[in-house]
């Protein structure tokens, strides 16, 4: 059974500073890993999208690699704003027909001004 | 493109109610999904559609949920009779195909008292 775990559960830094989130998988039969955010009381926004033949995508500040041999991901944001303040979630979609997500339990990021 | 729409974005309930969400999703998108988001589970795939078909509803947790997908454009999910255990938020999301991102959207969050 798929199980995705993400590290740390929350995380504050202050305004500038360069971060890492982690994303770890157990099963490495994957598809592909999406990364969304989640601001308070609202829907998911997706982030980035890594086919599971690509090690990395880049979105202006935003990076996220993928090493799927040992299970991991990581979301690299650079210089960040108060605004990058979210929930941050790795999403998983398992190999073979289904296209089912299993999602991970989320980074509660807070950026200070 | 409006995005995904769902209505109502608050419902708040009785037990032993029946409860519909609705869900619009993205035009010409071809996949639909139905998420549960829980502070105790997370977010958990209810069931998905593709061409208006269901696909996997194992993620259904019993027999009082339902969803259907009569058209391309217009989804519902159906909870008879409602549960306090039930409240929760719920996610439409939809794709343009299985390959590709989910795009959400702003869920409808049910108080089942």
């Amino acid at each position: 059974k798929q199980e995705v775990t993400q590290i740390p559960a929350a995380l504050s830094v202050p305004e500038g500073e360069n971060l890492v989130l982690n994303c770890s998988f157990t099963d490495s039969a994957i598809y592909n890993l999406q990364w969304f955010r989640q601001d308070p009381g609202k829907g998911l926004t997706s982030l980035l999208l890594i086919q599971s033949s690509q090690r990395e995508q880049t979105s202006g500040r935003l990076n996220a690699s993928l090493d799927k041999s040992s299970g991991r991901s990581t979301l690299y944001i650079a210089a960040s704003q108060p605004g990058d303040s979210a929930t941050y979630l790795c999403a998983v979609r398992r190999g073979g027909a289904t296209n089912k997500l299993i999602f991970g339990t989320g980074t509660l990021l807070a950026v200070q001004p | 493109d409006a995005g995904v729409i769902q209505s109502p974005r608050h419902e708040v309930t009785e037990m032993g109610q029946e409860v519909t969400l609705r869900c619009k999703p993205i035009s010409g998108h071809d996949y639909l999904f139905w998420y549960r988001q829980t502070m105790m589970r997370g977010l958990e795939l209810l069931i998905y559609f593709n061409n208006n078909v269901p696909i996997d509803d194992s993620g259904m947790p019993e027999d009082r949920f339902s969803a259907k997908m009569p058209n391309a454009s217009f989804s519902t999910l159906k909870i008879q009779p409602s549960e306090p255990r039930d409240s929760a938020v719920y996610f439409c999301a939809s794709s343009l195909s299985g390959d590709n991102e989910q795009f959400f959207g702003p869920g409808t969050r049910l108080t089942v008292l």
